[in-house]
């Protein structure tokens, strides 16, 4: 099962930013929050991952509590290109299991 | 960057046929897997290699075998395929430095159809 829960589905207007909510409540200390996208037919892309502290990148920001029980991804200036399945995902290392859970799915509006 | 490529984008074959699904990998990453996708089951690890000649069954195994002779590609073999494999192949590769908090990279996908 999946260690993580997200809303099915979210919207967003372009040009505002989106944030993607997660709550990973039975996360360990050396488990690390990645968030990867999915658009229509392709592969999984990945976006950012954090351990503690908040991260940010070209692509979106990550947004980590003080407790790590939840994280928000921040896409600051959605496109129509933004349209995706969002997925947040806790993992330790790299040889074991990724669990993909649902998602969410991001719908930017014009 | 790193590329992950598929032999294929769209498959069709028939029922007892074998199958190769082919992933090749760029960036001398140690680590490769196989997933399939399905609408409502999310992504479900089938394979995964930590080196060569190295495997280790995923979640769902059963009806599948992997071959990775080098490091840079790893095959996932439909022995008999059945209409029950019809589905998304994801492959996805990783460096392998454990405990560092690990990306995987994926490729494109393949989608096939067993009639």
């Amino acid at each position: 099962d999946a260690k993580t829960t997200q809303p099915p589905s979210m919207d967003c207007a372009e040009g505002r930013a989106a944030n993607l909510p997660c709550n990973h409540s039975t996360i360990s200390g050396n488990e690390y929050v990645y968030w990867y996208r999915q658009i229509h037919s392709q592969g999984p892309q990945y976006i950012i991952h954090g351990l503690k502290n908040n991260e940010t990148n070209e692509m979106a920001s990550l947004i980590i509590t003080e407790d790590r029980k939840s994280s928000t991804l921040i896409l600051p200036h959605a496109t129509l290109r933004d349209t995706a399945v969002y997925y947040c995902i806790v993992s330790y290392s790299s040889a074991s299991k990724i669990i993909f859970g649902s998602g969410t799915r991001l719908s930017i509006r014009p | 960057d790193v590329k992950v490529t598929q032999s294929s984008r769209y498959l069709v074959k028939r029922t007892g046929e074998k199958v190769f699904l082919e992933c090749v990998q760029d960036m001398d990453h140690e680590n490769m897997f196989w997933y399939r996708q399905d609408p409502g089951l999310g992504l479900r690890l089938i394979y995964f290699s930590y080196d060569v000649k190295m495997k280790e069954k995923g979640d769902i195994p059963e009806g599948y075998s992997v071959s990775r002779e080098k490091k840079e590609r790893f095959s996932l073999i439909l022995e008999s395929a059945s209409t029950n494999q019809t589905s998304m192949y994801l492959c996805a590769s990783n460096l392998g430095t454990s405990g560092s908090g690990e990306t995987q990279y994926f490729g494109p996908g393949t989608r096939l159809l067993v009639l």
